[in-house]
């Protein structure tokens, strides 16, 4: 079974300061690897994607993500963080080519930004 | 941009009692989902739906749990004898028919049962 693992419900850094949320994954099959984030009051929104294509993916708001599988990992960073990047970051992970495509996220990282 | 919407934004319940949490995906969207995040807790896979029926639920869809697409724009989630338990927040989503197309979410409906 599939399964995602965010190390650190919270994570603090300061504006300008590198941003680096960790997730690890489990699945037996090759993954699909999502990082979707989270404002106050709003449904998830999708950062980016892998879906087997390049390692590195680029996604909005100049975050980006490096799928390692060798590590079983699929780290998201920013170079410098932004008081409009605080918000809830959720890791998933979907195992399916086909069909429902349903997603497997893991716990959430709360991320806060301090002047 | 088109947006997933969810109605009502908050919901309040007693236990026992039947309640429809409403949904109009993107109108091009061909897969729709619930997922649900109970407070401190993983956002978690209920259902999806394709061509008019659940091509997959999970373990938590049980017999209490229906979906439907009554007029082919809104989706519903009804629960038919809501727990305390069923408390969370739930979510909606959709996505085309293209392989790995992305799921977008609705704002989500907070239901809290007495």
């Amino acid at each position: 079974a599939q399964s995602v693992t965010q190390l650190g419900s919270h994570v603090s850094v300061s504006e300008g300061a590198l941003v680096l949320l960790r997730c690890n994954y489990s699945s037996s099959v090759p993954p699909y690897l999502f990082w979707y984030v989270q404002y106050p009051n709003q449904g998830l929104q999708l950062l980016l994607k892998y879906t087997s294509a390049a390692t590195l993916v680029k996604g909005i708001n100049g975050f980006e993500a490096e799928f390692k599988k060798s590590e079983t990992s699929f780290h998201l960073t920013k170079p410098s963080a932004h008081m409009s990047d605080a918000a809830e970051y959720f890791c998933a992970v979907s195992d399916q080519s086909q069909g429902a495509q349903k997603l497997v996220f893991g716990q959430g990282t709360r991320l806060t930004i301090n002047p | 941009e088109p947006e997933v919407t969810q109605t009502p934004s908050h919901q309040v319940t007693q236990m026992g009692q039947e309640v429809i949490l409403r949904c109009v995906p993107i109108s091009n969207h061909l897969y729709f989902y619930w997922y649900r995040q109970i407070l401190g807790q993983k956002v978690e896979f209920l259902v999806s739906f394709y061509n008019n029926e659940i091509s997959e639920k999970s373990e938590i869809f049980d017999d209490q749990f229906s979906v439907e697409r009554p007029d082919g724009s809104n989706f519903t989630l009804k629960i038919r004898s809501t727990k305390l338990e069923d408390s969370a927040m739930y979510f909606c989503a959709s996505r085309t028919g293209t392989s790995f197309g992305t799921q977008y979410f609705g704002p989500g409906t907070r239901l809290l049962v007495l």
